[in-house]
Formats: C-alpha cells, sequence, structure tokens
C-alpha cells in the first residue's frame, strides 16, 4: 500500500532563517506530488505541483521553492523565512492518470517568530 | 472558473443525533465533488467523492453525500453522530480530470457534544 512521510512536524524558526520540510512517498511511482499552504479559516492553498523530477509548477508568488530530487521526494524550501511563513504545509500525492484523489501526508505546523 | 462554498464555519451538535454539513459549489462544466476530513494537527483524509453515475454517495464512517446538480450542492451527512467525529470536514471541486484543479472550501468545523 501507498504511505506518505512528511517531516518534520513542527517547527519554529526565526525570521530570517533558512527551512527545509521533506516529503516522501512509498508504494507508487511517478505521482504527482503537491504542496499546501493551510491558514486558519481560509481552507486549502496550493503552492506547488510536479508531475516529474524537476518539474515544478508554481501556483502563487511568494518566498518559497519547491524541489524534486528524486521520484518520490518533494522538498519545500526558503532561503530567508517571513513571518506571514507561517502555517500548515500539507505535502500531498496522486497518480499521474484519473480522477483527482489526493492523498496527505501529516503535515508540518511552521511558526516563525 | 470554479468556487466552493462551506455556508457554516462551525457547527455544534449533541452525539447520536443527525448532522448536515453544506456544501455548495458553482463551475460552468461538470465537476467531480469530493468531501475531506482533517482531524487536530493532521493531514486530510478521503471522506467520499462523486465522479459520475448515482447521486448519492456513500463514504466512510457512515458518512454520504447528494449530488444536486440543479441547486448546484453536495451536502455531507450523517443520521448520528459519535464524538469521534469531531473534525474540520472540507468539500471540494474540479472541473477537469486533474487534482491540481482542485478548490477547497474554507471548511467546517463539527463539534460532537456529549
Amino acid at each position: 500500500s501507498q504511505t506518505i512521510h512528511q517531516w518534520p512536524a513542527t517547527l519554529v524558526q526565526p525570521v530570517g532563517s533558512p527551512l527545509s520540510l521533506e516529503c516522501t512517498v512509498e508504494g507508487t511511482s511517478n505521482p504527482n506530488l503537491y504542496w499546501y499552504r493551510q491558514a486558519a479559516g481560509r481552507g486549502l492553498q496550493l503552492l506547488f505541483y510536479s508531475v516529474g523530477i524537476g518539474q515544478i509548477s508554481s501556483e502563487v508568488p511568494q518566498n518559497l521553492s519547491a524541489s524534486r530530487p528524486q521520484d518520490r521526494q518533494f522538498i519545500l524550501s526558503s532561503k530567508k523565512l517571513l513571518l506571514s511563513d507561517s502555517g500548515f504545509y500539507l505535502c500531498a500525492w496522486s497518480h499521474g492518470s484519473g480522477a483527482n484523489v489526493l492523498t496527505f501526508g501529516a503535515g508540518s505546523r511552521l511558526t516563525v517568530l | 472558473a470554479q468556487s466552493v462554498t462551506q455556508l457554516d464555519s462551525q457547527v455544534p451538535v449533541f452525539e447520536e443525533a443527525p448532522v448536515e454539513l453544506r456544501c455548495n459549489y458553482s463551475s460552468s462544466v461538470s465537476v467531480y465533488l469530493f468531501w475531506y476530513v482533517q482531524y487536530p494537527n493532521q493531514g486530510l483524509q478521503l471522506l467520499l467523492k462523486y465522479l459520475s453515475g448515482s447521486t448519492l454517495v456513500k463514504g466512510i464512517n457512515g458518512f454520504e453525500a447528494e449530488f444536486n446538480k440543479s441547486q448546484t450542492s453536495f451536502h455531507l451527512r450523517k443520521p448520528s453522530v459519535h464524538i469521534s467525529d469531531t473534525a474540520e470536514y472540507f468539500c471540494a471541486v474540479s472541473s477537469s480530470g486533474s487534482a491540481r484543479q482542485l478548490t477547497f472550501g474554507s471548511g467546517t468545523q463539527l463539534t460532537v457534544l456529549p
């Protein structure tokens, strides 16, 4: 069966420090991978989307970047965090074809102080 | 363009009572509809989905939803809730075959009271 791992679960970082959140998927190959940010009372916002190694689409302009160095690994990064980067970040995957079903990781809560 | 409106941000209900969480969408084309559940400090989990066929969709944990095209709604229901159903529920819509185009509602916090 497929599983998705996301870490760290919680992170407290000072403004201006770098960020790296990692996500890996097991039990499937060539998944589509996603990074979402969840703000309280505002649902989910898609940040990045990837259909393959090295292929990243950014959905919104921001202070963050994403990379996919391996087929089942997706990394969310920042060189210098802003206060506004605080939030709950969710990684997800879906099959490359078929209808829409996303499987989410457990999330990473980032607090920027 | 597509959008999703979850009409209630918070729904308190007593244990063993029925519940309905409302979801309305707008889209100019055919849609795929989903409900996800999120327990505290966890990721989202798929409850049920409507892709085509029967408009009444049954999901996990005793939940069901009905697709109503004329009213552009996809309300989630459960006849008798448990304390363990306390969670946030998200409705989502896509007009294409790609999860990239999924649009999520802002969520409804269901709190089941003893």
